[in-house]
């Protein structure tokens, strides 16, 4: 079966640094997605992994182990406006599929003055 | 990024008449759309795959008959919600895979979303 894991909620303070963890277990691999989203707004694209290791942008980092089935959003010197939804998707391959996404159920995070 | 752009951002409509969202990629080609649905507090579910020119790939559960997707071409794909019951309320989301000069790891880009209400 398909199955992603990420923390319901998470809370932390401003300018400090949250890491958001997602684990998986998917018929196939073919690369993992992080997402923002803000309360009724589509997702936006924060990173994408396909290799072991970490992929570093900005503020946000996204480390991949596949042999773990692991994957964690770093957020650092965090900001008001990063209180939104994260979510983890893995895209797999199998049968007829074009290697859409499975999400997990997303981590709501709440940054505090 | 790559963009996607998604049309009508709201609609309300009727029960028992028809609505078409449409999903555009507007600097890039995608031969593969996927359209989601999220109800309030939950995560998106896939409802199908859309390809350019063939037949969407609907996931279990997903009436073909109600919500019908068309590909017609690289950079258009719409669905359209038929005989609308408040049930179908809910915000749509399409997404396209990006395979722009430039843009590596086949990412997968969003539209903005459509939400539906019907009355």
């Amino acid at each position: 079966g398909q199955n992603i894991d990420q923390p319901t909620e998470m809370t932390a303070t401003e300018g400090a640094i949250v890491q958001i963890n997602c684990t998986y277990q998917t018929s196939g691999f073919n690369g993992l997605f992080w997402y923002q989203q803000h309360a009724g707004e589509a997702p936006t694209f924060l990173s994408y992994n396909v290799l072991d290791g970490l992929e570093e942008k900005g503020r946000f980092s996204s480390f991949l182990s596949r042999s773990k089935g692991y994957s964690y959003l770093l957020l650092k010197e965090l900001q008001m406006k990063d209180s939104a939804s994260y979510l983890c998707a893995v895209r797999h391959n199998y049968g007829g599929s074009q290697g859409n996404l499975i999400f997990g159920k997303g981590t709501k995070l709440s940054v505090k003055p | 990024g790559a963009v996607v752009s998604q049309h009508p951002s709201w609609v309300i409509c009727k029960s028992g008449t028809s609505v078409k969202i449409e999903c555009r990629s507007l600097d890039f080609q995608a031969t593969t759309m996927f359209w989601y649905r999220q109800f309030p507090k939950q995560s998106l579910m896939l409802m199908a795959t859309s390809n350019e020119g063939s037949k969407a790939t609907y996931e279990q559960g997903v009436e073909k008959d109600k919500f019908l997707i068309n590909h017609a071409s690289l950079t258009l794909s719409t669905l359209t919600v038929t005989s609308a019951h408040p049930e179908d309320s809910s915000f749509y989301i399409c997404s396209a895979r990006a395979y722009p000069r430039g843009f590596s790891g086949n990412t997968i880009y969003f539209g903005e979303g459509s939400w539906l209400t019907v009355v």
